[in-house]
């Protein structure tokens, strides 16, 4: 089957930098989306990586690699505002979202 | 401004009664999904419509149905709500790209 491993949990501290990471178990994705979900809110897209490598979108960058079925998020200047879940996304071979459990992204002052 | 919107954002039924969820998008975009969210778990899809009068089971499509009758309206309609059906519902769309989805700001059902 297919699923998409993150941690349940991470800890920073404001101004720092944060990896999440996602590792994928699958015959293939087409490519990895990631989405920040506040607490009682919906999921909003971050970013997709279609191609292996690093996609730059401010303070978030998104990096994919094929080989490893490896994926991280990476925010920088964390702002307690970046406190939230984020979840990685497969876009599998029906074109259908797969979703990872989220990881919970405290930050601490 | 656009905007994908669900109704009603509570609701407590009981179980054995059929339930409808709204979901209302005027971004125009063909297509549209309807995914639940429980503790501990990422979202799951539940019936997925890529435009007017397609409708697709998605990985837990068991017990709901789907209609779509306009590009607007995805209703979502629990035939014979099941305690195992309580939890959080979202609705979205996109435009081509199903990597970027719009969501609704859910919908919290409680099934007793």
């Amino acid at each position: 089957g297919q699923s998409l491993e993150q941690p349940s949990e991470v800890t920073a501290v404001e101004g720092a930098i944060v990896q999440i990471n996602c590792t994928y178990q699958t015959s293939g994705f087409y490519g990895l989306s990631w989405y920040q979900q506040h607490d009682g809110g919906a999921p909003t897209f971050l970013s997709y990586n279609a191609l292996d490598g690093l996609e730059e979108t401010g303070r978030f960058s998104s990096f994919l690699s094929r080989s490893d079925s490896y994926g991280y998020l990476l925010l920088q200047e964390l702002q307690m505002k970046d406190s939230a879940s984020y979840f990685c996304a497969g876009l599998d071979s029906n074109y259908q979202l797969i979703w990872g459990a989220g990881t919970k992204l405290i930050i601490k002052p | 401004d656009a905007e994908i919107t669900q109704s009603p954002r509570h609701k407590i039924t009981e179980t054995g009664r059929q339930v409808t969820l709204a979901c209302h998008q005027t971004w125009n975009h063909n297509n549209m999904f309807w995914y639940r969210q429980d503790l501990g778990h990422g979202l799951r899809l539940i019936h997925y419509s890529y435009g007017v009068q397609d409708t697709n089971k998605g990985e837990v499509s068991d017990g709901y149905s789907v209609s779509r009758s306009n590009t607007e309206d995805l209703p979502l309609t629990l035939e014979s709500a099941a305690s195992s059906q309580t939890s959080v519902y979202f609705c979205a769309s996109s435009e081509s790209s199903d990597h970027e989805q719009y969501f609704g700001p859910g919908t919290r059902l409680t099934v007793t």
